[in-house]
């Protein structure tokens, strides 16, 4: 097992197009969440999963946002009429559920978007 | 709202040296308290934690210290490697959420 993998690593998009990202956690982890950083500011929390449920998103997660992990195992995040502003590095983790320290998450490389 | 405010974005000191790299929280719900490091361009790994009814936790060259009434937290490491060279992130967390400050860019000088 080679850890949380993110593809692509980087995207370049034209402003209202929309972009996918995929993510594969790590493979016995049904925890994964969901991640966004921008310039000089640490990563913010947008959305978890348990399983295949999307148990909690955050107020950052606006309507074009859309996340899912159909079959409880990779996920795949959506945004849909991309802005210049949602131009940041996504990062996904994942974590094994009831493993003492629920806080330690493994993250992805991430994958940068650039809205132009 | 910033929670976990991390004021030095950078910090250099010198190989075999104390590094001390600060944090202050607002939010007093908060569980646990952890420091994450990273690498360029490889995501964030987790380094030490702190329960929020602790005031010390040590692990190898790594202490961390809480002080709740301040909501203050350090991070030590002793003695510094130039391999510790990373940006350190400062995190609390209650349930699944993790708040991250903006970190501090720690450089060790050989």
């Amino acid at each position: 097992d080679t850890g949380v993998s993110q593809n692509p690593r980087h995207k370049i998009t034209k402003r209202g197009q929309n972009v996918t990202f995929r993510c594969d956690p790590i493979s016995e982890h049904n925890r994964l969440y969901w991640y966004r950083q921008t310039l000089g500011q640490g990563p913010e929390f947008l959305t978890y999963f348990q399983n295949e449920a999307q148990l909690e998103k955050s107020r950052l997660l606006s309507d074009r946002f859309s996340a899912e992990r159909p079959k409880g195992s990779f996920s795949t995040l959506e945004i849909q009429r991309t802005e210049q502003g949602d131009s940041a590095m996504y990062l996904c983790a994942s974590s094994p559920r009831d493993k003492g320290v629920a806080y330690e998450q493994y993250f992805g490389p991430g994958t940068r978007l650039t809205v132009t | 709202d910033q929670q976990v405010k991390q004021n030095s974005p950078s910090l250099s000191v010198q190989e075999g040296r104390i590094s001390i790299l600060n944090c202050d929280y607002t939010n007093s719900m908060f569980d646990y308290f952890l420091w994450y490091k990273k690498y360029p361009a490889e995501g964030p790994t987790f380094l030490i934690s702190i329960s929020s009814i602790k005031d010390k936790n040590e692990d190898g060259r790594f202490t961390v210290f809480l002080n709740k009434s301040a909501k203050h937290l350090s991070l030590h490491i002793v003695p510094s490697q130039p391999g510790d060279s990373a940006v350190y992130f400062c995190l609390g967390t209650s349930g699944s959420r993790l708040t991250f400050g903006e970190g501090t860019q720690l450089t060790v000088n050989p």
